[in-house]
């Protein structure tokens, strides 16, 4: 267990709706990363967040959107969707000083239909 | 690009035997080299890092090599075991201070199954 948690752990809708997949991040790390697996992309990085604040962004949609909020928690919000959305999200943690250690959740597998 | 999953590049091994999984970069300025570990169904994990001033580390059962000039890394997995069985990444990121830019570039993965 990485100390990571996100929920759900599975998500199904429609094409065209609005998702949000939620993320706790180990205690006392501030960084969260998000990252969204399929099978022809890989393991691809979509936004980075530190104490709140955007940091680093990737190959992000601009139907997607993330935030931090005051506890840390994050949340990557998901809409218009496609099928080809349909994917693993992974949410990821670190400490400050080591940000390439990153801890994983669990993922939510999004299903689009 | 090309598909992870189905297409994965694979390594079989046979029990006790050691494992060379490789791994290409493309970026000559990321600063640490990471292997992490995705068994099924889960997110990956990581297993041992290198910094781009250093050419060999070593962790338990596992080495990272790492090589500049050809732009190559490289882990050893000694004596593996049926536990090992997993998707294998390399990544790379620039790195930063103060929690700036830390997004890891992920490599395409080696699928790699010890045979009891």
């Amino acid at each position: 267990d990485s100390g990571v948690t996100q929920t759900p752990k599975h998500l199904i809708t429609a094409t065209g709706q609005r998702v949000t997949l939620r993320c706790s991040p180990r205690s006392g790390d501030l960084s969260v990363y998000w990252y969204q697996q399929s099978l022809d992309q890989g393991l691809q990085f979509l936004i980075q967040y530190y104490n709140g604040e955007e940091r680093a962004k990737g190959n992000i949609l601009e139907r997607f959107s993330a935030q931090q909020f005051p506890d840390l928690h994050s949340e990557l919000n998901l809409s218009s969707l496609e099928l080809g959305d349909s994917a693993l999200y992974f949410c990821a943690s670190s400490v400050v000083d080591r940000g390439h250690v990153q801890y994983f959740g669990p993922g939510t597998r999004l299903t689009v239909t | 690009g090309e598909s992870v999953g189905l297409h994965l590049p694979t390594l079989s091994v046979q029990e006790g035997d050691n494992s060379i999984i490789n791994c290409a970069y493309s970026n000559s300025a990321s600063d640490y080299f990471i292997w992490y570990k995705q068994e099924s169904g889960k997110g990956p994990q990581f297993i041992i890092d290198i910094r781009s001033n250093m050419d060999k580390r070593q962790g338990q059962r596992v080495t990272v090599l790492l090589n500049k000039t050809v732009k190559h890394l490289s882990l050893q997995i000694a004596a593996t075991q049926p536990g090992d069985s997993a998707v294998y990444f390399c990544a790379e990121t620039p790195g930063g201070g103060g929690g700036s830019n830390y997004k890891l570039t992920f490599g395409k993965g080696t699928l790699l199954t010890v045979n009891p």
